[in-house]
C-alpha cells in the first residue's frame, strides 16, 4: 500500500525558513515523480513544485521560484521542500503527491499524503 | 499558464439524483498525437487530502464507484455523479496536466445534499 507521510510544518515568522519532508513507502520511490501541492486555509489547491523520478527534472510555480527548493533522497525514500524567505501567503497545508510514472510531464497525482500545515506569521 | 474554470461554485442535489460539474480550460488539453485529454478530477472531503477520481478525462481510478463518470474533450469537461449518495458530499476539483508544469486546478465545486 502506498503511504506518504509529510512532516516539518509549523509556525514560522515572515522571512524565515522551513524544510518539509515526505516519507514514502509501499512503492519503489526512485521510479516515480513526486510533487508538492498546497492549500491555503479555506481555499483551493495550488501546484507548487515537482521532481522527476530520474532526478533530472525539477519544476516550480512562479509564486515560489527562487525561494523554494525541491529535492529527493532516493536512498531514504524521502522528498523534501526547502522553503526560504517565507511570506504570509505561503501559509497552507502542504501535500506531497505521487505520480503514476517517472516523468513529471503529462501525469496526474495518483496518491496523496495527509499534509502538513505551515503557518507564516509574526 | 492554463486557467481552469469550474461551474458552478456550489451545487445542492437530492439523494439519488444526478450531479453535474463543469470544467473549462483556457486552452485545449487534448494532445492530437495520442488523442488523450490531460484532465483529471479529484474529490476532497473535509479534513482529508484530495482523492483521484478520474484521469485522461474519462478513465475511472481503481476502486472509484461507477456512478462517477467523466466526459468532454479539448477545453470543455464534465464530471457526473449519476445517483448522489450521502458520502459524495465533498469539494470537487478538475486539474490539467498538459505539457510541462505548472499544472493548474479549477477553483473547486462544493457539492451538498439538498
Amino acid at each position: 500500500e502506498v503511504q506518504l507521510l509529510e512532516s516539518g510544518g509549523g509556525l514560522v515568522q515572515p522571512g524565515g525558513s522551513l524544510r518539509l519532508s515526505c516519507a514514502a513507502s509501499g512503492f519503489t520511490f526512485s521510479s516515480y515523480a513526486m510533487t508538492w501541492v498546497r492549500q491555503a486555509p479555506g481555499k483551493g489547491l495550488e501546484w507548487v513544485s515537482a521532481f522527476s523520478g530520474s532526478g533530472i527534472s525539477t519544476y516550480y510555480a512562479d509564486s515560489v521560484k527562487g525561494r523554494f527548493t525541491i529535492s529527493r533522497d532516493n536512498s531514504k525514500n524521502t522528498l523534501y521542500l526547502q522553503m526560504n524567505s517565507l511570506r504570509a501567503e505561503d501559509t497552507a497545508v502542504y501535500y506531497c503527491a505521487k505520480s503514476p510514472d517517472m516523468a513529471v510531464a503529462g501525469h496526474y497525482f495518483q496518491h496523496w499524503g495527509q499534509g502538513t500545515l505551515v503557518t507564516v506569521s509574526s | 499558464d492554463i486557467v481552469m474554470t469550474q461551474s458552478p461554485d456550489s451545487l445542492a442535489v437530492s439523494l439519488g439524483e444526478r450531479a453535474t460539474i463543469n470544467c473549462k480550460s483556457s486552452q485545449s488539453v487534448l494532445y492530437n498525437f495520442n488523442n488523450k485529454n490531460y484532465l483529471a478530477w479529484y474529490q476532497q472531503k473535509p479534513g482529508q487530502p484530495p482523492k483521484l477520481l478520474i484521469y485522461w478525462a474519462s478513465t475511472r481510478e481503481s476502486g472509484v464507484p461507477d456512478r462517477f463518470s467523466g466526459s468532454g474533450s479539448g477545453t470543455d469537461f464534465t464530471l457526473t455523479i449519476s445517483s448522489l449518495q450521502a458520502e459524495d458530499v465533498a469539494v470537487y476539483y478538475c486539474q490539467q496536466y498538459y505539457s510541462t508544469p505548472p499544472y493548474t486546478f479549477g477553483q473547486g465545486t462544493k457539492l451538498e445534499i439538498k
